[in-house]
């Protein structure tokens, strides 16, 4: 069964970069039709769809994020990573990874998320 | 970008009775092939989002047939027939009609 596991460091400061990598176990990142995606969930608030990228590479960002944003795949380590740069205390939020099959939007596999504060 | 409102915010079920949670887009969610791109997911506390219908209505494989979604345009609707502890949450829908895929605020479900 496919997993998704975020890491990365829990604090960042402000200004900094914040770095994430999702781990894929179960299941090839460069699969045909693989999309993967990056939700970020405030502490006790909603969620918000930052970034998604294609198996072949492409990228998909929001453009609220996308000056800040990157996202690429190591499909030899079977890994998707995130880097948000210039990051200040509203990018505080829980990071979720997940996997699309088929369609870019569908979400059907998640990891558990990586929370991540940024904070001096 | 398309912004989702869903009402209401907090919704406090007796066991065994209905559930109601509205979701309206600012704007039309028909893609131009014609398909309704509004999905429903569940997030039971602690635990990561999970999809539970797709496309309005097409409820995912494992998921009670005690929900239920519908709606056209801009209104939609899910509805649970019978709320179980189980179904303790909240609830978000999402639209994938437009770029960057939205979610609204999601509803709080906790039994009464």
């Amino acid at each position: 069964q496919l997993q998704l596991q975020e890491s990365g460091p829990g604090l960042v400061k402000p200004s900094e970069t914040l770095s994430l990598t999702c781990s894929v176990s179960g299941g090839s990142i460069g699969s045909s039709g693989s999309y993967w995606g990056w939700i970020r969930q405030p502490p006790g608030k909603g969620l918000e769809w930052i970034a998604a990228i294609i198996f072949s590479g492409d990228n998909y960002y929001n453009p609220s994020l996308k000056s800040r944003l990157t996202v690429s795949l190591d499909t030899s380590k079977n890994q998707v990573s995130l880097k948000l740069t210039s990051v200040t205390a509203a990018d505080t939020a829980v990071y979720y990874c997940a996997r699309s099959l088929g369609e870019i939007r569908l979400l059907d596999y998640w990891g558990q998320g990586a929370l991540v504060t940024v904070s001096s | 970008d398309v912004v989702m409102t869903q009402s209401p915010l907090s919704l406090p079920v007796t066991l065994g009775q209905p559930a109601s949670i509205s979701c309206t887009s600012s704007q039309s969610l028909v893609y131009i092939n014609g398909n309704t791109y509004l999905t429903w997911f569940q997030q039971r506390p602690g635990q990561s989002p999970r999809r539970l219908i797709d496309q309005v209505s097409n409820r995912d494989s494992g998921v009670p047939d005690r929900y239920s979604g519908s709606g056209s345009g801009t209104h939609f609707t899910l509805k649970i027939s019978r709320v179980e502890a189980e179904d303790v949450g909240i609830y978000y829908c999402m639209q994938s009609s437009y770029w960057p895929y939205t979610f609204g605020q999601g509803t709080k479900l906790e039994i009464k």
